[in-house]
């Protein structure tokens, strides 16, 4: 059974530094790309990052290129996304996601992990 | 303001069928990209409806079914049930913005 498990969610001061974590287990996580969505209370779905399994390449949304870095490591099984310098817009929940196809889809999500950016 | 769009809310009585639409541009849908659907119950996260804009993944119910033509796409439910009330999203690829989702369709079962 595929269960992907979010971490490390809180609240973070704007400016400040939070990094997300997500324990994958169920499907063989070094050979699978990998995302980040999230969703502002009460909104949509909005992606966010995506790294490949097979040669770690990245990929960001405009809204945080240069603020956040996703990365993983396979020897944990865990994909992580690092956020500096958040934003309040930045608060939302954030969706661990495994990637199903190419272009991809999402074929399994996690619970989610609550981050809220506030002084 | 979202890149696919949506319906904000569809409704239907039990047992009726009922359609969401999500409607792109040649960048995305019209491009040939794959349209996808996920259903999200309230209070928890997103789940895979419906893949490669036709296919279920394994447990979903031949009640919901996916197409896709030109622009567009939709995603009809029948035989409506109280359990299917949730918020539906559509996603795609974009040539210009990498992956899309629509704003999001709320189905109320009435």
């Amino acid at each position: 059974e595929v269960q992907l498990v979010e971490s490390g969610g809180g609240l973070v001061q704007p400016g400040g530094s939070l990094r997300l974590s997500c324990a994958a287990s169920g499907f063989t996580f070094s050979s699978s790309a990998m995302s980040w969505v999230r969703q502002a209370p009460g909104k949509g779905l909005e992606w966010v990052s995506a790294i490949s399994g097979s040669d770690g390449r990245t990929y960001y949304a405009d809204s945080v290129r240069g603020r956040f870095t996703i990365s993983r490591d396979n020897s944990k099984n865990t994909l992580y996304l690092q956020m500096n310098n958040p934003r309040a817009e930045d608060t939302a929940f954030y969706y661990c996601a495994k990637e199903g196809g190419i272009p991809p889809w999402v074929d399994y999500w996690g619970q989610g992990a609550l981050v809220t950016v506030s002084s | 303001q979202s890149v696919l769009t949506q319906p904000p809310s569809v409704s239907g009585a039990p047992g009726q069928r009922v359609t969401i639409s999500c409607s792109g541009s040649s960048s995305n849908i019209g491009a040939g990209y794959d349209v996808h659907w996920y259903q999200q119950l309230p209070g928890t996260a997103p789940k895979l409806l419906i893949y490669a804009n036709i296919n279920r993944p394994s447990g979903v119910p031949d009640r919901f079914s996916g197409s896709k033509s030109g622009t567009s796409a939709s995603l009809a439910i029948t035989g409506l049930q109280a359990e299917d009330e949730a918020d539906y999203y559509c996603q795609s690829f974009d040539s210009r913005s990498a992956w899309v989702f629509g704003g999001g369709t709320k189905l109320t079962v009435l």
